[in-house]
């Protein structure tokens, strides 16, 4: 099967500017994460999708940061305006179930972004 | 907020030899998984053992859990040159649904 796919895989901006981030899942997986992994780190989530329904954005920082999920299928993650804290890879991944039990997450190559 | 602390942050072994990887955690889990990050790209699953399993193998993998403890340990045998990789502890929160919650990382290096 297809795996999951981002674009654009490398972003370089400078602060203030506008920035999208696009994440196509694995086919008939209706679960879809974002997170963000600094260098050294492990990825920390940022929003959670069930189909089209953000079941968890409690780590997104509302201020700056919008995703959407039109259909239920891809989604964008948007940083207005991006600050210099902001560069890290954007990673998204997608799993086949829902709700409880055990999900093994599938992970797109990342964007790797450069706020100048 | 990451709740896993993995140990050690960086481990360089010989090809051949064992490669071990512990990992803690804080709160109650429905499972936890191992995943691995080549250099530059995303992450690949490597196994999941749930909270009632003790023990799991996989090829040349072999997962321990000690939920008393709250800790899992990774156990790579016969590394290869190939496994040179940064190695993230994951778990699910007991009640949360598929969310994960990723630890810091050991980053391997096998040298041949």
């Amino acid at each position: 099967e297809a795996g999951v796919v981002q674009s654009p895989r490398y972003k370089i901006i400078e602060k203030k500017q506008p920035v999208a981030f696009w994440c196509n899942p694995i086919s008939g997986h209706n679960t879809l994460y974002w997170y963000r992994q600094n260098l050294g780190q492990g990825p920390e989530l940022l929003i959670r999708y069930e189909n089209e329904e953000a079941v968890d954005d409690s780590q997104l920082p509302k201020d700056r940061f919008s995703a959407e999920r039109l259909k239920g299928v891809d989604s964008t993650l948007k940083i207005q305006p991006a600050e210099l804290g902001d560069s890290a890879v954007y990673l998204c991944a997608s799993s086949r179930r829902r709700g409880q039990g055990a999900n093994e997450q599938f992970f797109g190559p990342g964007t790797r972004l450069t706020v100048l | 907020s990451q709740q896993g602390e993995e140990d050690p942050q960086a481990l360089s072994i010989q090809e051949g030899e064992n490669a071990t990887m512990n990992c803690s955690y804080k709160t109650s889990i429905n499972n936890l998984q191992w995943y691995r990050q080549n250099s530059g790209r995303g992450l690949v699953h490597l196994i999941l053992i749930r909270s009632n399993e003790r023990e799991k193998h996989s090829g040349r993998l072999r997962v321990t859990l000690d939920t008393s403890k709250k800790s899992s340990s990774l156990l790579i045998t016969a590394s290869r040159a190939a496994d040179t990789a940064s190695y993230f502890c994951a778990t699910g929160p007991y009640n949360q649904g598929g969310k994960l919650i990723f630890g810091q990382g050991t980053e391997l290096s096998v040298k041949p």
